[in-house]
């Protein structure tokens, strides 16, 4: 079956720290793997990736993918509260569905 | 671009009747969309598969004739929770597939409660 792992499940900061978001995945037809971020109603994307090693950035978050170790992680550097919400992994498992991880609740304090 | 509508945003209804749940991509075609479904502080779990022209793939679990799917044109999708009773109540997200830039487009989701 397959499976997406995020962790934490939640984590507390103070603006200004800087976060590391954790995925791992067991698939057995990877394709991609995204992230999301979801504060009060749908989710929007963040990222994709598709190859290992190259990293990902979009202003303050940045984001890299393993393939050899199935993982990826999620930087956000400089945190601002606006920055809190649920980070939402997934990966795409082979015809275009989306397996999800339950995701990271990330409190950003000022 | 790749915007997908999704409409109502909230619903009430009473038990024992239906809710249709749009899904429309506005600038893009989209052949196959998704339905989800999301419980308070848990992640999204795929329901089902919508493809246009053809009848739904639906996930282990989830029953076909309650959760009723159809995907008439490239740009529409529609989730008919029949016979609706207080355990549906959950957040309903769809998403498509843009092909444009292979990246996938969520609707704002639709808070169902049934009372």
């Amino acid at each position: 079956e397959d499976k997406v792992v995020q962790s934490p499940l939640s984590l507390v900061v103070h603006e200004g720290d800087t976060v590391t978001l954790n995925c791992s995945y067991e698939v057995t037809n990877f394709r991609s793997l995204l992230w999301y971020k979801q504060e009060k109603k749908a989710p929007t994307f963040l990222f994709m990736l598709t190859s290992s090693g190259i990293e990902k950035k979009s202003g303050r978050l940045s984001s890299i993918l393993d393939k050899k170790e199935l993982f990826s992680i999620l930087n956000i550097t400089a945190t601002q509260t606006g920055d809190s919400a649920v980070y939402l992994c997934a990966v795409d498992a082979g015809s275009e569905k989306l397996v999800f991880g339950k995701g990271t609740k990330l409190t950003v304090n000022p | 671009g790749a915007v997908v509508s999704q409409h109502p945003s909230w619903v009430i209804c009473k038990s024992g009747t239906s809710v249709k749940i749009e899904c429309r991509s506005l600038d893009f075609q989209a052949t196959t969309m998704f339905w989800y479904r999301q419980f308070p502080k848990q992640s999204l779990m795929l329901m089902a598969t919508s493809n246009e022209g053809s009848k739904a793939t639906y996930e282990q679990g989830v029953e076909k004739d309650k959760f009723l799917i159809n995907h008439a044109s490239l740009t529409l999708s529609t989730l008919t929770v029949t016979s609706a009773h207080p355990e549906d109540s959950s957040f309903y997200i769809c998403s498509a597939s843009n092909r444009q830039n292979y990246g996938y487009t969520f609707g704002s989701g639709t808070r169902l409660t049934v009372v």
